[in-house]
């Protein structure tokens, strides 16, 4: 059976901290590996990584996706309070069905 | 562009009620998706169209819910009769290709 799993479920870490969350993933057809911030409401897209230890970054976030190991990254360097948010991690079969990990919870603390 | 609309944002019902949620996907975009949300813990998909046809609905509890895209465009979701453990936010996202656009979602509290 499919599985996204996603590490740790919560972190607590103080503004200016960097954070790593990760990903596993087991998905039969992988096609892509997509990374989502949700906050209060509906998620929104960070990036979506197709090949393997190309790095994506958009600002202090960057990612990247091992598909020879199934795992991706999420990396936060200097956090801030807005940072405070669910990340979402989601695998994409050939079909384009999503299958999403039960997400991380980042509390950046002031 | 407009987004993905949802509507109702909120919904209040009793067990055993039926309730139905409406999504428009943004102009064009042939796939549309729903999930269910259950507090902590990430989407999962309930069922996929391409146009109007369905291409997954393995997840689906199709005893209680069903779903319809009639002319492929707009979307309704019905849940009849709803449960306690249906209370949760129900999401819609349409794609073109692979990256998904999500709606605001419907949160459903079931008392």
């Amino acid at each position: 059976e499919d599985k996204v799993v996603q590490s740790p479920l919560s972190l607590v870490v103080h503004e200016g901290d960097t954070v790593t969350l990760n990903c596993s993933y087991e998905v039969t057809n992988f096609r892509s590996l997509l990374w989502y911030k949700q906050e209060k409401k509906a998620p929104t897209f960070l990036f979506m990584l197709t090949s393997s230890g190309i790095e994506k970054k958009s600002g202090r976030l960057s990612s990247i996706l091992d598909k020879k190991e199934l795992f991706s990254i999420l990396n936060i360097t200097a956090t801030q309070t807005g940072d405070s948010a669910v990340y979402l991690c989601a695998v994409v079969g050939s079909s384009n069905d999503m299958r999403f990990g039960a997400g991380t919870r980042l509390t950046v603390k002031p | 562009e407009a987004g993905v609309a949802q509507s109702p944002r909120y919904k209040i019902i009793e067990k055993r009620q039926s309730v139905a949620f409406w999504c428009n996907p943004i102009s064009g975009h042939a796939t549309l998706y729903w999930y269910q949300q259950i507090l902590g813990q990430g989407p999962k998909l309930l069922i996929q169209f391409q146009n109007n046809g369905v291409v997954d609905d393995s997840q689906l509890p199709k005893d209680r819910f069903s779903a319809e895209r009639l002319k492929g465009v707009d979307s309704t979701l019905k849940i009849q009769p709803a449960k306690l453990e249906d209370s949760a936010v129900y999401l819609c996202a349409s794609s073109l290709g692979v990256e998904q656009f999500f709606g605001p979602g419907t949160r459903l509290t079931v008392l």
